[in-house]
């Protein structure tokens, strides 16, 4: 059974940084492309990174650009986001999601919150 | 980048209702689109993807169709554990998109 199980969130006060953690099991996690998607409470998903499967081919959102890096050890089946400069509007529930190359977004973790304030 | 614009942003329905709501593209996405189902303090789940196509263990009282901007989801007849928020997403280009969502109320 596929499970992802992220970890790392937390309080955090501006222009600090956290990284985040997937653990990933059930599945073969090196060949699946992998995403971070959040949700700031009471509102909407926004995707915030892309990882590839094999080339490390990374994508990020405009809003995140520059600040946050995404990672995987396909060895420890481990995927990260390393969040820097972390502002009041990153607040949110941080998701990892699985990609299948024919089904697309199929997994999803549990979510971790990460929230940011002084 | 490609704007996803669900409709109605909320509706009231009943048990046994089919109900349907739809997701603009911005651009064509040809039929990368994806709906999810997420019901509150739970993460979403994927119910539909390449725009018309079930994943699996989703009730066929489901359904979606659409391709190129305009797309719709169905629920037939619904049921007490379908009261949740619908989101659509295209996967065809960075960044990737959601729709805002439509709430489906009692």
């Amino acid at each position: 059974e596929v499970h992802l199980v992220e970890s790392g969130g937390g309080l955090v006060q501006p222009g600090g940084s956290l990284r985040l953690s997937c653990s990933a099991s059930g599945f073969t996690f090196s060949d699946h492309e992998m995403n971070w998607v959040r949700q700031a409470p009471g509102k909407g998903l926004e995707w915030v990174s892309y990882i590839s499967s094999v080339d490390g081919t990374t994508y990020y959102a405009d809003s995140v650009e520059g600040r946050f890096t995404i990672s995987r050890d396909n060895a420890k089946n481990s995927l990260s986001l390393q969040m820097n400069s972390l502002r009041v509007e990153d607040t949110a529930v941080y998701y990892c999601v699985r990609v299948d190359i024919v089904k697309g977004w199929d997994y999803w973790g549990q979510g971790t919150l990460v929230s940011v304030s002084s | 980048d490609i704007q996803m614009t669900q409709s109605p942003s909320s509706l009231s329905a009943s048990v046994g209702d089919r109900v349907t709501f739809t997701c603009r593209a911005s651009e064509n996405i040809r039929s990368f689109l994806n709906w999810f189902q997420q019901k509150p303090g739970k993460a979403p789940e994927l119910l539909i993807y390449s725009a018309s196509k079930l994943q699996n263990g989703v009730p066929s009282r489901f359904s979606g169709s659409g391709s190129g901007t305009d797309f719709t989801l169905t629920i037939s007849s619904l049921q007490p554990e379908d009261f949740a928020t619908y989101y659509c997403q295209q996967n065809y280009i960075t960044p990737l998109t959601f729709g805002g969502g439509t709430k489906v109320e009692i």
